[in-house]
Order: structure tokens, then C-alpha cells, then sequence
């Protein structure tokens, strides 16, 4: 039963660019979350989607975006880069009607330079 | 709107000994609360998860955690604690599938 996976591992940009994460959920979920840990803290909740739609979002900026494809996989998306947006990326698949249970994958951490 | 507290930013115990993770969280809906382990460069783990069920959770490798709605707690113990316990603890609530972390516990263990 493959778990959450999430590419790339490692990734390196520089201030303005743009950068495309990448999230498989487990096996028969269908509710994708994405989430951003900076160092040192905790991770705060980006968005969530469900049917292909946002259902959910938290406190940030537009510029930050996202996807979910038929098979449920999905992409975050960040434009226009800064400093700040280096951190650990982590994606959290659910099943819509299984409750409260998410479980994350590895993280893609982003170097913003 | 829902927050989590937790108390200690940093446990120290010497291995074989007690452990124990403090909690408070405060939520307008009937929460499920998480407790998710991470260990150094990995991803998120979960520990144990209370769904209005029994207020006693147990959860993988030893641990269980009580809820205890008058005192909005959801503390952590494990009675006897292994080297390889060592990493960050971070205290969720959730709602709507919406999750909300603490700002972790740093569990250090002493040989």
C-alpha cells in the first residue's frame, strides 16, 4: 500500500521565480492538503483540495495556488518567490468521508536563494 | 476558530524514565485532536488521534495521550522512554479536515 508521496525532494530556486510541487495521495484517498513548515515551527495549513476544487484555504497570499487532477494527485504552485518562502512543503492526503485522519508525506524542502 | 498550546517548547529524560508532553487547545466545534511525531529531515507521523471515542488513546510505540474536555487537555506520556523517542512532537487539532499545529515539543533523550 504506497503512502503519500511528494516530488522533488530538494529544491533550489532563486527570489521571482516560479516552482511546482508535486503530490501523490495513499491509496483510496481523495482529499489532498498542503501545508508549509518553516524552520523551526510548526506547519501552517496553505489549502486544501477535494473534486478538483479548493475547498479550503488559509492565510496566504495568491500567490500560492494549486491542482488536483482526476487521480487525485495534485500541485502546489508559487510565483514569484521570496526569501520567506523557504521551507518544508508537505502534502496530507484523507478520505473525504473518513474523518478527520490525514497522513503526510516526506516534504519537498524549497531554498529559496 | 481552533488553537493549540503547547507548554513545553523542550523535554529532557533520561532513557528508561517517564515522559510527558503537555497540551491545551481551544476549539468552537467538538475537535479530533493528533498527536504527529517528526524526526529529524522526515515527514510527519502519526502517533495517536482521539475521535470522540474513548478518552483514552493509544497510540504506536508505547504512547497514549488523554483527553480531557474540562481541562481542554490532550497531554502525552509514554511510561518508559527509548533513545529512539527522540525528535519533535507537535500537539493538532482538527476541524473540518482543516489542522492546526502547535508549535511542537523537542524531545531529547538522555542515555
Amino acid at each position: 500500500d504506497a503512502g503519500v508521496t511528494q516530488s522533488p525532494t530538494h529544491l533550489i530556486k532563486t527570489r521571482g521565480q516560479q516552482v511546482t510541487l508535486r503530490c501523490s495521495p495513499k491509496s483510496g484517498h481523495d482529499t489532498v492538503s498542503w501545508y508549509q513548515q518553516a524552520l523551526g515551527q510548526g506547519p501552517q495549513f496553505i489549502f486544501q483540495y477535494y473534486e478538483e476544487e479548493e475547498r479550503q484555504r488559509g492565510n496566504f497570499p495568491d500567490r500560492f495556488s494549486g491542482h488536483q487532477f482526476p487521480n487525485y494527485s495534485s500541485e502546489l504552485n508559487v510565483n514569484a518567490l521570496l526569501l520567506g518562502d523557504s521551507a518544508l512543503y508537505l502534502c496530507a492526503s484523507s478520505l473525504q468521508g473518513g474523518g478527520e485522519t490525514q497522513y503526510f508525506g516526506p516534504g519537498t524542502r524549497l531554498l529559496v536563494l | 476558530a481552533q488553537s493549540v498550546t503547547q507548554l513545553d517548547s523542550h523535554v529532557s529524560v533520561s532513557e528508561g524514565t517517564p515522559v510527558l508532553l503537555r497540551c491545551n487547545y481551544s476549539s468552537s466545534y467538538s475537535p479530533s485532536l493528533f498527536w504527529y511525531v517528526q524526526h529529524p529531515n522526515k515527514g510527519l507521523q502519526l502517533l495517536l488521534k482521539y475521535t470522540s471515542a474513548a478518552t483514552l488513546v493509544k497510540g504506536i510505540n508505547g504512547f497514549e495521550a488523554e483527553f480531557k474536555k474540562s481541562e481542554t487537555s490532550f497531554h502525552l506520556t509514554k511510561p518508559s522512554a527509548h533513545m529512539s523517542d527522540a525528535a519533535e512532537y507537535f500537539c493538532v487539532v482538527s476541524v473540518k479536515k482543516k489542522l492546526t499545529f502547535g508549535t511542537g515539543t523537542r524531545l531529547t533523550i538522555i542515555p
